[in-house]
């Protein structure tokens, strides 16, 4: 099982940036997709997920209006995109695999490798 | 501003043992699993325990994991240089809808 993040990105305030997350080594639409970031020296915050099998979504309040998620089944990616960057975007962006289990909780695992976004003018 | 409380940092001597607190609320922690992150220098994330005290397979019995009310702890026995990362706690927020993590806690081995 694997996640794999497209490359680092430099942007300017204002731009937008659309960060790719391929899976490989399970059953893509089994499991929610879910975007966590992690600013230079901050702890994780939590972004959104999709629901690879319908594309549903869903945001935290913090994101809602600026950040859309989607998928391609047929090549087993999703797709994180970010509008109206500031410096406070600036952070390594992760994708992540849900798992969930039946009367249990639900957790993230495994992680992508990360994508660093820039925004500086 | 992190939803969970943790301390910015802790330390130990190899060999010793050390725990990590996670502190919440009823929306939080007090009504749901709590998961523990390992985090080593420049690499994503890693599940270190699951559902309050589960490990993954892999996971060493050396790492541990407990929940009480709205607080829960990570707790690392005989402790290796290897050790030394960023501990992250992470819960699903009833409240907000949403999943929140502490602000990590980085353990140095003396």
């Amino acid at each position: 099982v694997q996640l794999v993040q497209s490359g680092a990105a430099v942007k300017k305030p204002g731009a937008s940036v659309k960060i790719s997350c391929e899976a490989s080594g399970y059953t893509f639409t089994a499991y929610y997709i879910h975007w966590v970031r992690q600013a230079p020296g901050q702890g994780l915050q939590w972004i959104g997920c999709i629901n690879p099998y319908n594309g549903a979504t869903n945001f935290a309040q913090k994101f809602q209006g600026r950040v859309t998620m989607s998928r391609d089944t047929s090549i087993t990616t999703a797709y994180m995109e970010m509008n109206r960057l500031t410096s406070d975007d600036t952070a390594v962006y992760y994708c992540a695999r849900e798992v969930a289990a039946a009367a249990r909780g639900s957790w993230f695992d495994p992680w992508g490798q990360g994508t660093l976004v820039t925004v500086s003018s | 501003q992190s939803m969970l409380t943790q301390p910015p940092s802790v330390s130990a001597a190899p060999g010793q043992k050390v725990t990590i607190s996670c502190s919440g609320s009823s929306s939080t922690i007090g009504n749901n699993y709590v998961y523990w992150y390992l985090q080593l220098p420049g690499t994503a994330p890693k599940l270190l325990i699951y559902d309050n005290s589960e490990r993954p397979s892999g996971v060493p019995d050396r790492f541990s994991g407990s929940k009480s009310g709205t607080s829960a702890t990570l707790g690392i026995t005989g402790l290796q240089t290897g050790d030394e990362a960023d501990y992250f706690c992470g819960t699903w927020d009833s409240s907000l809808s949403a999943w929140v993590f502490g602000g990590g806690t980085k353990l140095t081995v003396l």
